[in-house]
């Protein structure tokens, strides 16, 4: 089975801090994504990675960073968290061979900012 | 530009009723086309997908869905529900075989009566 781990499940950070959410897969999956998911507006995309050291920006990617050094880690920096970046963080992974549409997720952080 | 609608923000069913969630996809040509369902405080797990091939097509935990052409539908059903099928459900796009992105609709939270 495919497994997608996220570092924290629930996280509470402060305004102004610089915040890191970690996402390992196991599955020598090529691609790797992030998105956040807030109430009635589904998941959005932050980046996405197809490659080591390399990344796409998604639909929202502005206060975000990412990094991938390593082909199964993949991380999310929020460089100064503000409020309106309190929610749910979903990382997924998928392959680029015939499935590659299809996305594994992991069970996802919750970040509050105070 | 390219889009998933989810119309049903929320919907409420007895326990042994039959189920049906709505999504429409608005893009040119035929889409990979996935259901996914979120169960609370949990990541997404995919319940089926159409690729190509017959219309119809079976998924885990008993769920079906129908991919209609004519109406760039392609709408999740299940026979009978159960109380443990409450959850979050999100149909998601993918838009060609050159890129790996998913586009997701906004949800549709089912709610099971007793």
């Amino acid at each position: 089975d495919v497994k997608v781990t996220q570092s924290s499940r629930y996280l509470v950070k402060r305004t102004g801090e610089k915040v890191f959410l970690e996402c390992v897969q196991d599955m020598d999956h090529e691609n790797m994504f992030w998105y956040r998911q807030d109430p009635g507006l589904g998941l959005r995309l932050i980046y996405f990675s197809y490659d080591v050291k390399m990344k796409e920006k998604g639909d929202i990617p502005e206060g975000y960073s990412v990094s991938r050094e390593k082909k199964e880690r993949f991380s999310l920096i929020l460089e100064s968290a503000s409020t309106n970046q309190t929610s749910m963080y979903l990382c997924a992974s998928s392959s680029s061979g015939t499935d590659h549409h299809e996305q594994y997720f992991g069970p996802g952080t919750r970040l509050t900012v105070t | 530009a390219q889009s998933v609608t989810q119309p049903d923000i929320h919907i409420t069913v007895s326990e042994g009723a039959s189920l049906e969630l709505r999504c429409n996809y608005s893009y040119g040509a035929t889409p990979y086309l996935f259901w996914y369902v979120q169960s609370p405080g949990q990541g997404l797990q995919l319940l089926l997908k159409y690729f190509s091939g017959d219309t119809l097509v079976q998924g885990i935990k008993g769920f079906e869905a129908e991919f209609k052409r004519s109406q760039s539908s392609f709408n999740l059903r299940k026979p009978s529900v159960h109380w443990s099928d409450a959850a979050e459900y999100f149909c998601a796009v993918g838009l060609s075989y050159n890129t790996d992105k998913l586009i997701f609709g906004t949800g549709t939270r089912l709610q099971v009566f007793p």
